[in-house]
């Protein structure tokens, strides 16, 4: 069956470390893959999209991966701030025509 | 500019009910969406358009219906409500990119559904 999983439902860290969220498909081969945050309440705002020839994008503190092999990516955000508490979803254009399909997301909380 | 506006913020609806959610957008964007989202789940694909006269079904259609007579508006109407539709819907446009892929969405606020 076709799928998009992130990797928890909630991850918690200390304010500082690294957080690395992840996003895995199945049966899809999306040409690229797209990153929002949501705050509670608000529509997602989108942060980061990567190409399936791209295999790393970066944005200030934002770092993204896509492995097309894998059919994964990982989604990092260095120095975390409890600011960046949020919760954020993966996006995938399943069939290439605009067709969107949403993880479940990670709700991240940054303690300080 | 706006960006993407959503009327009504909230609503509550009895079972048997329609209504319509309005959604506009200023950046004359070519695609616009339609979501819904359930709590503590991602969003779900209900409608899109990739230009005025044309839409599509997503993931989660039945019960719905579009129209996208102008590049600004994409109207979502809900006959005969149900509680399994009791959401918050998000509206979303986007550009257009090379070959046809689009760019990053751009979400309204939201409007939050009770059907009961």
């Amino acid at each position: 069956s076709q799928k998009i999983e992130q990797n928890s439902e909630a991850l918690n860290i200390q304010e500082g470390k690294t957080a690395t969220l992840t996003c895995n498909y199945t049966n899809y081969s999306p040409a690229y893959l797209q990153w929002y945050r949501q705050d509670p309440g608000r529509g997602p705002v989108f942060l980061l999209l990567i190409r399936e020839n791209e295999k790393e994008k970066r944005k200030e503190r934002l770092k993204v991966t896509f492995d097309t092999t894998l059919k994964q990516s990982l989604f990092h955000i260095t120095a975390s701030q409890p600011a960046d508490s949020a919760t954020y979803l993966c996006a995938l254009d399943i069939a290439n025509n605009n067709d969107m399909r949403f993880g479940a997301g990670t709700r991240l909380t940054v303690k300080p | 500019n706006a960006g993407v506006t959503q009327t009504p913020k909230f609503r509550i609806l009895k079972i048997g009910q329609s209504m319509t959610l309005q959604c506009t957008q200023d950046m004359n964007h070519n695609y616009m969406y339609w979501y819904r989202q359930d709590p503590g789940m991602g969003l779900k694909l209900i409608y899109y358009s990739v230009g005025a006269g044309i839409t599509d079904k997503g993931e989660v259609p039945n019960g719905y219906n579009v129209s996208r007579s102008t590049t600004e508006d994409f109207p979502l109407r809900l006959e005969l409500a149900a509680p399994s539709q009791t959401s918050v819907y998000f509206c979303a446009s986007s550009t257009t990119g090379l070959a046809g892929t689009s760019y990053e969405q751009y979400f309204g606020p939201g409007t939050r559904l009770t059907v009961t």
